[in-house]
């Protein structure tokens, strides 16, 4: 079992909706859990990061970090086009190297 | 704004040949770490620097070999390539102060083994 699952997709949802993304773990001494976004022939790029549990708001993106169900969740409301992408969960133990989910990609239907 | 930059961006090579790729991090980052991305696969792991010193090892196969100089650019140096390690490398730097403050990604660099 990976230490990080995440359903690839693709997940297609008309413009305007909410976009519910999430990632399971199996390794409880992850601490820090970050969303990145990749576009295509790109670099992933951080959108949110948390530390423990709890939940995290910027803009239109909210994560949520629920430890004792190991379960985290983006949540991306008034979803555009331009929020086409690959979106890879991510963790780390001790501040130091990540692992990475499979990415889910995204499509946002005009 | 400055960002990690890669280089070169693709990268074709025959099997048993030598490549060596580089990154130059974010001015005043001291950590760069590198990953390696399958087609559909999740960035793995490779190997991480913190001010020139090897700070962790992931999943780097014994023919493949990384440095960071004292200017921090760091290069991953891969040997007797074979198919399989055509795949897009990445690599990231931050602070030193870790993950939570947020890795920068470059751009990678596509190597393709045939």
């Amino acid at each position: 079992q990976k230490e990080v699952e995440q359903d690839p997709g693709p997940l297609s949802v008309p413009e305007g909706a909410i976009v519910s993304l999430n990632c399971t773990y199996s390794n409880s001494a992850f601490q820090y859990f970050m969303w990145y976004r990749q576009y295509s022939r790109k670099g992933p790029e951080l959108l949110m990061y948390t530390y423990s549990s709890g939940n995290k708001e910027d803009g239109r993106f909210t994560a949520q970090v629920d430890k004792s169900s190991k379960y985290i969740s983006l949540f991306i409301r008034d979803s555009q086009p331009s929020d086409s992408a690959t979106y890879l969960c991510a963790m780390s133990e001790e501040d130091d190297k990540i692992i990475f989910g499979k990415g889910t990609r995204l499509h946002i239907l005009p | 704004a400055a960002g990690v930059i890669q280089s070169p961006r693709h990268l074709i090579k025959e099997k048993r040949e030598t490549a060596t790729l580089k990154c130059y991090p974010i001015p005043r980052h001291d950590t760069v770490y590198w990953y390696q991305q399958g087609p559909g696969q999740d960035p793995q792991f490779l190997i991480s620097f913190y001010e020139k010193m090897q700070s962790d090892k992931g999943s780097i196969p014994d023919r493949f070999s990384a440095q960071q100089f004292s200017d921090y650019h760091s290069e991953l140096n891969m040997s007797s390539l074979e198919l399989g390690d055509s795949a897009l490398y990445f690599c990231a730097s931050s602070t030193g102060q870790g993950v939570f403050y947020g890795y920068t990604f470059g751009s990678g660099t596509r190597l393709t083994v045939v």
